[in-house]
């Protein structure tokens, strides 16, 4: 059965850094095109980030110079980097799969984690 | 790149049909055939329903079906069920450009059986 699996959240100042892991099990991390999507408190859904197989990156314009996606292959484990962070990136973060380049949507998503900005 | 336009909200009685639609621009929704729409329940992850317009993933009743026309895509949710309330999200591949997201989110429409 296919696993994504998120830590990391919590509570942070304004201004802080955080480290987001999203391990997989039963999928290849390198091998799929994996995306960050985060969804504030009783608000909509946001895409914020996705690295395709090659390592290719994009942002959203709202995290970019902010946010960094990264993976580690030997660990199957999808990251994101979050630094200069501000209240309005509280919410949970979801670690999404898209089955290949060429299939834009979301197949397996994980649990989510909680990411609070707050002084 | 703003959201993508939802309804803040449809209800229907069970067995009924609600359709939401989700209103873009000719630079996502308009401009490819890559939009999903997903479910989801209060305290939970995101379901896909819905990809490439009108294909419904394996284990996905026929109840649910989505349609596009121009810049508007739609999802209808025919013989609505009492689990069918929730919210449901639109998504819209936009183009591998770096002055554009790579998706855009709708802003969410939230379904109520009645």
């Amino acid at each position: 059965e296919v696993q994504l699996v998120e830590s990391g959240g919590g509570l942070i100042q304004p201004g802080g850094s955080l480290r987001l892991s999203c391990a997989a099990s039963e999928i290849s991390v390198s091998g799929n095109y994996m995306s960050w999507v985060r969804q504030a408190p009783g608000k909509g859904l946001e895409w914020v980030s996705v690295i395709f197989s090659d390592g290719t990156t994009f942002y959203a314009d709202s995290v970019k110079g902010r946010f960094t996606i990264s993976r580690d292959n030997s660990q199957n484990t999808l990251y994101l980097q979050m630094n200069s962070l501000r209240a309005e990136d509280s919410g949970v973060y979801y670690c999404a799969r898209a089955p290949s380049g060429y299939d834009f949507y979301f197949d397996y998503w994980g649990q989510g984690t909680l990411v609070t900005v707050s002084s | 790149q703003s959201a993508l336009t939802q309804p803040r909200s449809v209800s229907g009685s069970p067995g009924q049909s609600v359709t939401i639609s989700c209103t873009g621009t000719s630079s996502d929704v308009g401009g490819y055939y890559y939009v999903s729409w997903y479910r989801q329940h209060p305290g939970k992850a995101p379901n896909l329903i819905i990809y490439d317009v009108t294909k419904r993933p394996a284990g996905v009743p026929d109840r649910f079906s989505g349609s596009k026309s121009g810049n508007t895509a739609s999802l209808t949710i025919s013989g609505l069920q009492a689990e069918d309330e929730a919210d449901y999200f639109c998504c819209s591949y936009a183009g591998s450009f770096t002055f554009l997201p790579y998706y855009v989110f709708g802003t969410g429409t939230k379904v109520t059986v009645l």
